[in-house]
């Protein structure tokens, strides 16, 4: 799977759009962005995932470059329950060797203040 | 509600005993599997399971063992052959992997373990 890079942290006003960005230059064709995030000593959470088009879903936006070597998760509305660590992550799908494997890294920390 | 349950929250051992961590879940996924984060650090794998009756091992499987006998259900033992067994445990759970699509996992809220 390829690496990631993203900003250790990150602050961000209550009701402004949180942008977290994340650097994924070594990405191949047939791998996906994924976004998790964990809140202290809570299981990780799912937030979006994309391969190429940009995405949205009731919790987040997904915009992904034209050369899919970058990517930016979009917090529209960011509130102080949105306080968390999160992991960009990049995997391909079945037949490579990374099968099962979620690799997090050192995330981002995104503190929003009131 | 569907998801994934983990209980205990908090488990105290004795060092040099065995200790079994549940996870259940009724998502009718066929993928489970188990990481282990430790402070300020990432999840590693421990185990994975494709399907019932089945299971791999991950990149720190010693001292750890599992089974799946059903598809809801995959409980992991830390054994006292694990060194620092000290950490926050978590599970997932997916639909595999196919040819042509990616999973997406999915995490129970973890087990605490301390070994005393």
């Amino acid at each position: 799977d390829a690496k990631t890079t993203q900003p250790p942290s990150m602050d961000c006003a209550e009701g402004r759009a949180a942008n977290l960005p994340c650097n994924h230059s070594t990405i191949s064709g047939n791998e996906y962005v994924y976004w998790y995030r964990q809140i202290h000593s809570q299981g990780p959470q799912y937030i979006i995932h994309g391969l190429k088009n940009n995405e949205t879903n009731e919790m987040a936006s997904l915009i992904i470059t034209e050369d899919r070597k970058s990517s930016t998760l979009i917090l529209p509305h960011a509130t102080l329950r949105d306080t968390a660590v999160y992991y960009c992550i990049v995997r391909g799908n079945a037949g490579g060797t990374s099968y099962g494997k979620l690799t997090f890294g050192q995330g981002t920390i995104l503190t929003v203040h009131p | 509600d569907g998801g994934i349950t983990q209980s205990p929250k908090y488990l105290f051992r004795k060092e040099g005993q065995n200790v079994t961590l549940s996870c259940e879940q009724n998502l009718n996924h066929d993928a489970m599997y188990w990481y282990r984060q430790d402070p300020g650090q990432g999840l590693r794998l421990i185990y994975y399971s494709q399907i019932v009756n089945d299971f791999q091992k991950g990149d720190i499987a010693e001292g750890y063992s599992v089974s799946r006998e059903k598809k809801e259900s995959f409980p992991l033992t830390v054994t006292s052959a694990q060194k620092n067994p000290t950490a926050f445990y978590l599970c997932a759970s997916s639909i595999p992997l196919t040819t042509s699509s990616t999973d997406t996992q999915y995490f129970g809220p973890g087990t605490r373990l301390t070994v005393l």
